[in-house]
C-alpha cells in the first residue's frame, strides 16, 4: 500500500517570504515516482515536477526547488520569494508499480500581498 | 498542442440518474486515468485505460465504469447516482517513453452535483 502525507493543511505567508511545503511518503516499491501538482481555483491540476526514486539530486526551477531525501522518505517543495499568484492548493503524489497516482491531502497556500 | 479536454465542465443530476463524462487526451497520449476529488476523501484513483484496455482500477463500486475508444478518448459512466457522488472528476493523460509512463497531465475537470 502507498501513502502520502502532507501534514500542513494550510499555510499563510506574506509576499516575498520563502515557504516550504512538506511531503512524506510510504511505499514498498523499489522503483517509484514522486510528483508535485498545483491546483488553482479553476480546478485543473498543473504538473510541476516528477522525480525518479533513483535520482536524489535536488532540483531548482526558477523560484521553485525540491529536496528529495530517500532516507527520510520526504520530498519537500520550497517556493522562494513567494508571490500572490502562488496561492493555490499544492499536492504531492506518488506513483509506483500500480501505475496510479496516490495523492496527499494537499496544502492550501495563501500568499498575502 | 491542445491539453486534456473534459466535457461538460459542470453537471447537475438527480439521485438515481446516470451520467457520462468525456475526456479527450493530449494528442499522442494513449493512457487515460480518472480521479474523483471530494472535500472529505481528497483525490482518489478511479481507473486507468491504455489502448482501449482497463489496466488498473481503484476501490470504487461497480456503478463507476469507463471505456476508451480507438482514438484514445475516454468516457466514464456513473449509474444510479447518489448524493455522495457529487465531486470534481478529473481526467489525466500520459504517454509512454522508454517503457515507462510519463507524467500525467490533467484536464480542468467536470464538476458533478447530485441533488
Amino acid at each position: 500500500a502507498q501513502k502520502v502525507t502532507q501534514a500542513q493543511t494550510e499555510i499563510s505567508v506574506v509576499e516575498k517570504e520563502d515557504v516550504t511545503l512538506d511531503c512524506v511518503y510510504e511505499t514498498r516499491d523499489t522503483t517509484y515516482y514522486l510528483f508535485w501538482y498545483k491546483q488553482p481555483p479553476s480546478g485543473e491540476l498543473v504538473f510541476l515536477i516528477r522525480r525518479n526514486s533513483f535520482d536524489e539530486q535536488n532540483e531548482i526551477s526558477g523560484r521553485y526547488s525540491w529536496n528529495f531525501q530517500k532516507s527520510t522518505s520526504s520530498f519537500n517543495f520550497t517556493i522562494t520569494a513567494s508571490q500572490v499568484v502562488d496561492s493555490a492548493v499544492y499536492f504531492c503524489a506518488l506513483s509506483g508499480s500500480a501505475r496510479q497516482l496516490t495523492f496527499g491531502s494537499g496544502t492550501q497556500l495563501t500568499v498575502l500581498p | 498542442k491542445a491539453g486534456v479536454t473534459q466535457t461538460p465542465r459542470y453537471l447537475i443530476k438527480t439521485r438515481g440518474q446516470q451520467v457520462t463524462l468525456s475526456c479527450s487526451p493530449i494528442s499522442g497520449h494513449r493512457s487515460v486515468s480518472w480521479y474523483q476529488q471530494t472535500p472529505g476523501q481528497g483525490l482518489q484513483f478511479l481507473f486507468e485505460y491504455f489502448s482501449e484496455t482497463q489496466r488498473n482500477k481503484g476501490n470504487f463500486p461497480g456503478r463507476f465504469s469507463g471505456r476508451q475508444f480507438s482514438n484514445s478518448r475516454s468516457e466514464m459512466n456513473v449509474s444510479t447516482l447518489e448524493l455522495g457522488d457529487s465531486a470534481l472528476y478529473l481526467c489525466a493523460s500520459s504517454s509512454l517513453t522508454g517503457g515507462r509512463d510519463t507524467e500525467a497531465f490533467f484536464g480542468q475537470g467536470t464538476r458533478l452535483t447530485v441533488v
